[in-house]
């Protein structure tokens, strides 16, 4: 929605620039993990995913960090644009597909 | 989003009134789910669907009923809406053996 951004952290990068958003996840039996983006207005859109015998993904100028032992996740994106622009969150799953928990977010601002 | 239809898109109620939001899909995703998005708060989920007929509730459900009589349909209903429940309101379905979500367009709900 148009209001999900309002109180959550917020990254400006400017264009062209690498960005790393980060989200601390809580349970450390989650076996799964999404990133989401989420544009002003519209509902929340798959980007990438890892599994937890995994620690690193990549995708089309995105990858996915996976540190298991501080329970950290991180999506750096590269050479950001503007239609970067976004709130992005995490999910973790547990117990398989019976439990997902859908991080806060964190906005990300692209400076043109 | 493609293969899943919110309405109405928005909608004001007034207090005590029931409010009945639907999703519709072309995607025929055995799971679909309604969540609220609130700020300062992950997704939330109210109920889920298994398959036609079985719904079982989310961590916030109490106020809130759903049915699914169809694969493509499921309806959340505000038996009484409360201010309380001022939202944005996500569905979204998984496919079977897929961890990730594909969400709706939301529907902005305001109860005055």
């Amino acid at each position: 929605g148009e209001n999900v951004g309002l109180h959550l952290p917020t990254l400006s990068v400017q264009e062209g620039d690498n960005s790393i958003i980060n989200c601390a996840y809580s349970n450390s039996a989650s076996d799964y993990f999404i990133w989401y983006k989420q544009e002003s207005g519209k509902g929340p859109q798959f980007i990438i995913d890892i599994r937890s015998n995994m620690d690193k993904r990549q995708g089309q100028r995105v990858t996915v960090l996976l540190n298991k032992t501080v329970k950290h996740l991180s999506l750096q994106i590269a050479a950001t644009q503007p239609g970067d622009s976004a709130v992005y969150f995490c999910a973790e799953n547990s117990r398989g597909y019976q439990k997902v928990t859908f991080g806060t977010g964190t906005k990300l601002q692209v400076i043109p | 989003d493609a293969g899943i239809t919110q309405s109405p898109r928005h909608k004001v109620t007034e207090t005590g009134t029931p409010v009945t939001l639907r999703c519709h899909q072309t995607e025929n995703h055995r799971y679909m789910y309604w969540y609220r998005q609130d700020p300062g708060h992950g997704l939330r989920l109210i109920h889920y669907s298994y398959g036609v007929k079985d719904t079982d509730k989310g961590e916030v459900s109490d106020g809130y009923s759903v049915s699914r009589s169809k694969t493509e349909d499921f309806l959340l209903t505000l038996e009484s809406a409360t201010s309380s429940q001022t939202s944005v309101y996500f569905c979204a379905t998984r496919d079977r053996g897929i961890y990730g979500y594909t969400f709706g367009s939301g529907t902005r709900l305001t109860v005055v």
